[in-house]
């Protein structure tokens, strides 16, 4: 299975710490996406991290792909309460295949 | 901007009886998916539908599910005769453009009750 698994599974912190979130992987992947979703709501696309790429950032979102380690870590910089959320990451094989989503970590940022 | 739509957001049922969830995918992607999300646990993929077949299904996705596009527009997930573990929460997710890579853009959900 190319499912991720993230770490840990659930996160609690002050507002304006730093959140780290990590995904583990099986196998080889075409990229890796992060999600999140809030309580009872839909999933919604974060980042995606193709696979000859080693770090991406977008806005106080930081990405990082270790493909020799199959793993990749989230980092939310300066966190908010309104970052309280599952995040999840899910993997991308290649052509047709679906994304796998791991069992997502949840976030809770303490104003 | 573009969304997908689904409905019904909650729809309670009795065991044996069948239920259709509707979605409506944005209108220019390609490629549409259902998955299922069991209160608290992981988001699991049941079904992925390209031009106009089953491209590719988990194991969940037995014979008493079945998905449909009927109208060019919606895209449907039927469930024949639901079961009490069937109750979860039901997304449908789309995606575009000439590669099946790429995000996927999700709607809000239906959640299933099965009583």
């Amino acid at each position: 299975s190319q499912q991720g698994e993230e770490d840990p599974q659930a996160l609690s912190i002050q507002e304006g710490e730093n959140a780290t979130m990590n995904c583990s992987y099986k196998t080889s992947i075409n990229n890796l996406q992060w999600y999140r979703q809030n309580s009872g709501r839909g999933l919604v696309h974060l980042i995606l991290i193709r696979s000859n790429e080693r770090e991406k950032h977008s806005g106080r979102l930081r990405v990082t792909l270790d493909t020799s380690k199959k793993s990749s870590s989230l980092l939310i910089t300066a966190s908010r309460a309104a970052d309280t959320a599952s995040y999840f990451c899910a993997t991308d094989l290649s052509g047709n295949t679906p994304l796998v989503f791991g069992k997502g970590t949840r976030l809770s940022v303490i104003a | 901007e573009p969304e997908v739509t689904q409905t019904p957001s909650h729809q309670v049922t009795q065991m044996g009886q069948e239920v259709i969830l509707r979605c409506v995918p944005i209108s220019n992607h390609l490629y549409f998916y259902w998955y299922r999300q069991i209160l608290g646990q992981k988001v699991e993929f049941l079904v992925s539908f390209y031009n106009n077949e089953i491209s590719e299904k988990s194991e969940i996705f037995d014979d008493q599910f079945s998905v449909e596009r009927p109208d060019g527009s919606n895209f449907t997930l039927k469930i024949r005769s639901t079961k009490l573990e069937d109750s979860a929460m039901y997304f449908c997710a789309s995606r575009g453009g000439g590669a099946a890579t790429g995000e996927l853009f999700f709607g809000e959900g239906s959640r299933l009750t099965v009583l």
